[in-house]
């Protein structure tokens, strides 16, 4: 009964291809996210959906795109893959946005190389 | 824009020794969470932090929020190699997006 499912786990492209990265989460929340983690460990936020509405966009290049089909499923796109794209990729999801019920519940990861 | 710095960034402590670690935002926060992180996983929610001058424990841990709810921090009394992993501490400010903090690094040496 995976709360968060991320697919795929692993990714390993070229420079330059497109991927997509699925996530889809069975909590029934309302607000689902993208955080992207470096070599660091700096969890950092990319996107975040609030009922299949962008509420959250931060200083992301456009080459990802994030699609939200319905509230349950929240896909990131990356056009033209670069070699700094290179992280671990979280969806996660939340039962609201703001305010005091913000637990945030982690997908897996996908660990995306661009070689 | 609201900043969340965490300290420290490693520590490395022998199985049974404390360990400490701090989180300061640049501004007033509505709630504070932590989160931990093992190698290779993902974070894992542990707690939320509500009311200035909050302190809740969970076995071993000991969460604490600061008076002026813009301090944090994580204690753990005689650490076990099962403690390894990242500490995040997440900030909230009021009707906004949850900040993270770097993260501490723990290792325990057995």
């Amino acid at each position: 009964d995976t709360a968060v499912s991320q697919t795929p786990k692993y990714l390993v492209t070229q420079m330059g291809n497109d991927k997509s990265i699925k996530c889809e989460q069975n909590l029934g929340h309302d607000t689902m996210y993208w955080y992207k983690q470096d070599s660091k460990k700096f969890l950092k936020i990319m996107f975040s959906y609030n009922n299949k509405e962008l509420i959250i966009n931060e200083t992301v290049p456009n080459r990802f795109s994030p699609k939200s089909p319905d509230k349950a499923h929240l896909n990131l796109h990356i056009n033209s893959l670069e070699l700094g794209d290179s992280a671990v990729y979280f969806c996660a999801s939340s039962q609201a946005h703001g305010g005091l019920s913000y637990e945030q519940y982690f997908g897996p990861g996908t660990r995306l190389t661009v070689t | 824009g609201q900043q969340v710095m965490q300290i420290p960034q490693y520590q490395h402590v022998q199985e049974g020794e404390d360990f400490t670690t701090y989180c300061n935002s640049s501004t007033t926060l509505s709630n504070i969470q932590w989160y931990k992180q093992r190698p290779g996983g993902h974070p894992v929610f542990l707690i939320q932090l509500v009311k200035s001058g909050e302190v809740k424990k969970q076995k071993r841990l000991t969460f604490q929020f600061g008076e002026a709810k813009k301090n944090s921090s994580l204690h753990i009394t005689a650490t076990q190699t099962t403690d390894v992993g990242t500490y995040f501490c997440a900030g909230v400010e009021y009707g906004n997006k949850l900040v993270f903090g770097a993260g501490t690094i723990l290792r325990v040496k057995s």
